[in-house]
Parts: structure tokens; sequence; C-alpha cells
């Protein structure tokens, strides 16, 4: 298993466009995250997946963004209409169900630069 | 309000010396705190988890201490080398069905 992989690396798009990214979690855990990191800060929490199902989602969240985990192996994150404010490093993680004695693997991120 | 800090953004220190990072809450009750390691452009990385019953853990140069009464942990690298540069985030969770949330992580910068 070579970890936690996403795609794409980089992301340039116009104020407007809308974007998919990809992440492919570790094939034997459960859960699967979705994280937005901007300069200076850390993680902020954006959704989470047990399987296939969605189990929390940040109030925080506008619902331009938009979240699946089909069949419970890959998901993706779109996000619609993009505003410069989208703009920050997407990352995901997964993990066992037993939190309780792991971390968190995540993926190098997807940085998404909105123009 | 909920709240993590990290008590300074950046710390700089000699090489061979222990760093020491602080991570402090309120209003959580944390049933575990992990702290993890990220480098410019990377995701994080995980290094250590201590639950609320546990005071201490060590793995190698690294230990944490978990103070449930204080509201606090603290990060310990004992021989710090320059290739411990990095920037280090404390994260905690309520339950083991709450996403983890993290700080703003403290960066480190070890002088040869």
């Amino acid at each position: 298993d070579t970890g936690v992989s996403q795609d794409p690396r980089h992301k340039i798009t116009k104020r407007g466009q809308n974007v998919t990214f990809r992440c492919d979690p570790i094939s034997e855990h459960n859960r699967l995250y979705w994280y937005r990191q901007t300069l200076g800060q850390g993680p902020e929490f954006l959704t989470y997946f047990q399987n296939e199902a969605q189990l929390e989602k940040s109030r925080l969240l506008s619902d331009r963004f938009s979240a699946e985990r089909p069949k419970g192996s890959f998901s993706t994150l779109e996000i619609q209409r993009t505003e410069q404010g989208d703009s920050a490093m997407y990352l995901c993680a997964s993990s066992p169900v037993e939190t309780f004695n792991y971390g968190y693997t995540f993926g190098s991120g997807t940085r998404l630069t909105v123009v | 309000s909920q709240k993590i800090e990290q008590n300074s953004e950046a710390l700089n220190i000699q090489e061979g010396k222990t760093a020491t990072l602080t991570c402090n809450y309120t209003n959580y009750s944390p049933a575990y705190l992990q702290w993890y390691r990220q480098d410019p452009g990377r995701g994080p990385v995980f290094l250590l988890l201590i639950r609320e019953n546990e005071k201490e853990k060590r793995k190698e140069r690294l230990k944490v201490t978990f103070d449930t009464t204080l509201k606090q942990s603290l990060f310990h690298i004992t021989a710090s080398q320059p290739a411990d540069s990095a920037t280090y985030l404390c994260a905690l969770s309520n339950s083991g069905n709450t996403p983890l949330v993290f700080g703003k992580g403290t960066r480190l910068s070890v002088i040869a």
C-alpha cells in the first residue's frame, strides 16, 4: 500500500469554475476525512465518511462543496462556482474506525489556486 | 467557545537542546490528543497519540504529556537536530466518532 493518494497535486482555476479532487485512501481504512488548510493555519475539518456513509459535515462548509465516497473506496470533493476564498490546500486523510489507537494518515494534498 | 492554542507560532532552539511545545485547550473534554509533524507543502504526519487516562507517552526522542486538569499537553523533542525543523500540530478529539480538531501549529527551527 502506497499510503493516501491525492490527485491532482496542484489546480489553478478561474473564479466561477467547478473543480473536483480525488482521494484514494489506504485500502484497509474505513474512515476518510477531508480538511482544508490555509497558510499559517492548522487543518480545518470539512467532512468525513465511514465506508460510503457521510457521517459529518462542517457547519461552516458552504453548500457549494460536496463530497462523495461511492462504494466506500476513493472519495471526490467538488467545489462549484469557485471563489478566491476557496484557495487553499485540500487534505485528505484516512484511518481505521478504532481511532483511539491510531493516528490519521494524510495525503500530500491538492493545492487549489482560484484566480 | 472551543479553542486549541499552541503557545507560539515559532520556536528557535540550538541543536542538541530539548524543544518543548505547548498545546492548551478550552471547552473540550478530549478522549485523546495527537501530535503531528508537517513539512512545507506536505500533509501532516502522525507522531504520537495519548489518551485522557495517560500521563505520558514516549517514542524514541519524543515525549508527550497530557494534563486534563491543566487542559494542556506538552511535546518534547530531546537532543534536537536540524532535521527536526518543521511545524508541529496538536490535535484532539472528544470521542472516537468525532473528527480531530487541529491547532494552528508551532514552527520549530533547530539551528546547528
